[in-house]
Formats: structure tokens, sequence, C-alpha cells
């Protein structure tokens, strides 16, 4: 069955540094893949997506491109910021039943 | 335009206890799902309404675990009765259907259930 394996936390960075956040995942066909995020005491929140190979989702200067090569779907963003604390989702929806798979999520801390 | 309601946020109940959830999807939603989120860990779909036809419920324990939908808006899911395992976060979303174009998934703000 379809599976989403992502990069265990925590992750703890200083504010402005680089993030990478990686998302492997297994399906058949070709699913969509996302990431989402749920911030503290909030519930999930789209952050992007992508649907089809190489494209790239964006959102609030996070990046990931769908890597079919590499079944792929890496997080990144080149400064963070305190206010990106959260937990971050990766996860995919097949393309045949639509239902979304989620992996294990990763906690993000950003210290000032 | 709202977005998913969910109600209770929080529920406290004993083991054996029955306890139900409530979800109004966005309007015009067609498609409904119920995912458990047990802490640490991603949220599993416990099961997918098409309006108010079940899609897929392959991961729902239905000794103990029943949801409708039955006007194909608002939805409930019910635990009778619950286990100490069964505490988790209970999430509800929408999204205008199935299909590439229509699967984007809106979550409410889930219920927190803690079993004693």
């Amino acid at each position: 069955g379809d599976s989403v394996t992502q990069m265990e936390g925590p992750v703890t960075l200083s504010e402005e540094a680089f993030l990478t956040i990686n998302c492997t995942y297994t399906a058949t066909g070709y699913p969509s893949l996302f990431w989402y995020v749920q911030y503290p005491g909030e519930g999930l929140q789209l952050l992007l997506k992508a649907t089809k190979a190489d494209d790239k989702g964006s959102n609030k200067g996070f990046e990931a491109t769908y890597r079919k090569e590499t079944t792929s779907f890496h997080l990144e963003k080149g400064s963070v910021q305190v206010s990106d604390s959260a937990v971050y989702f990766c996860a995919l929806s097949g393309s045949s039943n639509y239902k979304l798979t989620f992996g294990k999520g990763t906690l993000l801390t950003v210290n000032p | 335009e709202a977005g998913v309601a969910q109600s209770p946020r929080y529920k406290i109940i004993e083991k054996r206890q029955s306890v139900a959830f409530w979800c109004n999807p966005i309007s015009g939603h067609a498609t409904l799902y119920w995912y458990q989120q047990i802490l640490g860990q991603g949220p599993k779909l416990l099961i997918q309404f098409q309006n108010n036809g079940v899609v897929d419920d392959s991961q729902l324990p239905k000794d103990r675990f029943s949801a409708e939908r039955l006007k194909g808006v608002d939805s409930t899911l019910k635990i009778q009765p619950a286990k100490l395992e069964d505490s988790a976060v209970y999430l509800c979303a929408s999204s205008l259907g199935v299909g590439r174009n229509y699967n984007e998934q809106f979550f409410g703000p889930g219920t927190r259930l803690t079993v004693l």
C-alpha cells in the first residue's frame, strides 16, 4: 500500500538558518504530494502541493519539488523564522482513491 | 468562507463509556473524512464519505466505531465502548470531491479525546 517516510525530528534551528525536511514515498501510479503544517494549538493547514512529476510547490518561502525518479518531495526554506516553529507533515493522495496518507510528522523549533 | 467546524474541542471519558463527535464541513463540499491522530503520529484515515455514501471505511474498527452522514452534510463519529488506546485527536476534513483537481482537503481544529 501507499506509504510516506519523513525525516525524524525534532529539528532545532536558529533564526535565518536553512531548512530541509526529507520526505520519500511509496505509491502506485501518479500520486499528488502535499506538505501540511500544524502550528501549536491549531489544526492542519495545507502548506503546498504538487500534482505531477517535476512540479514545484511553493508558499510562504517554502518549496518542494516532486521528484518521481527518487520518489521524494523534500521541503526546503532558505531562511526560517521563529514563527515557522510547528509540526510539518508530508502526505500523498493516491491516484485511485485520493485518500491522504501521512508521514509521522517532523517537529521544527526555531530559536531567536 | 467558514471553515470545517468540529465539536466538542475536548472530551475526557472513562473506558467503556460512549462518546460522539460532530463535524460540519465547508458548504458545498461533497467529500468528508474522519482521521485519527495518535500523539506523535500522522493522521490515519478512519472513514471517507462521498455525499452520504461511504467510500472507504477499511481502517474503521467497526466493532466499536460508527459514523454517519445522513443528509450528505454534517457527520457524527461515535465510539462505543471506548478503550484506552482510543485516546487521540479526531480530525474532520472536507473537500469539493475526489479527483486530482478537487481533492484538496481542509481540516477542522479536531477533538482531543482522553480515555481514562
